[in-house]
């Protein structure tokens, strides 16, 4: 699976729009873009996922580049409980379930 | 139950002690995968089960670490003569298939070695 690249943190303004970059450059036709965040002391808990249109649901938004090697994750309305580690993966669909790579994740806070 | 369930929540285990973590994966679901995660770090893949099948072992950093799934529900993993570096969150995660879709974690085993 394709390598994931996402600033190490990030702050924002309660209510205003945060935007999370990820690049993935090496990424494959049928690798999929998925973002889970982990608040402090849970798993990690799915957002959304994307193959190569954008998406949207009661979360985020998901935009993908039409070279698909990057995308931005869209909280709209950003508020204190959206504090947490934000992970980009990419994976694609193998006959042995395969793994979903982490990376360190982009550490979004927040500010009142 | 609703959701992946892990125990013991927490771990204290002396060093050379042998520890086993359980995992209950939502009912049903096929595929059941366990990764590490250090302090600071994002999690790490350890190993894949396909209902009973351990598909995948090749993040187990070493043959202290074993996992089994025998009736491809519950699923435990053991560390035997455990180490300082073995303390870590150790996430448990399920999903339905075996294709690309969500996954479902666990809230962890935080296992300290002293």
């Amino acid at each position: 699976d394709a390598k994931t690249t996402q600033p190490p943190s990030m702050d924002c303004a309660e209510g205003r729009a945060a935007n999370l970059p990820c690049n993935h450059s090496t990424i494959s036709g049928n690798e999929y873009v998925y973002w889970y965040r982990q608040i402090h002391s849970q798993g990690p808990q799915y957002i959304i996922h994307g193959l190569k249109n954008n998406e949207t649901n009661e979360m985020a938004s998901l935009i993908i580049t039409e070279d698909r090697k990057s995308s931005t994750l869209i909280l709209p309305h950003a508020t204190l409980r959206d504090t947490a580690v934000y992970y980009c993966i990419v994976r694609g669909i193998s006959n042995t379930g395969n793994q979903f790579y982490f990376g360190t994740g982009t550490s979004l806070t927040v500010i009142p | 139950g609703a959701g992946v369930s892990q125990s013991p929540r927490y771990k204290v285990a002396k060093r050379g002690q042998d520890v086993a973590l359980r995992c209950d994966p939502i009912s049903g679901h096929v595929s059941l995968f366990w990764y590490q995660q250090a302090l600071g770090q994002g999690p790490e893949f350890l190993t894949y089960f396909q209902n009973e099948a351990q598909l995948d072992k090749s993040g187990l950093p070493s043959d202290r670490f074993f996992a089994e799934r025998p009736e491809g529900s519950v699923s435990t993993l053991t560390i035997q003569r455990t180490q300082q570096e073995d303390s870590a969150v150790y996430l448990c995660v399920s999903s339905a298939g075996q294709g690309v879709e969500k996954l479902f974690f666990g809230s962890g085993t935080q296992l300290s070695v002293l």
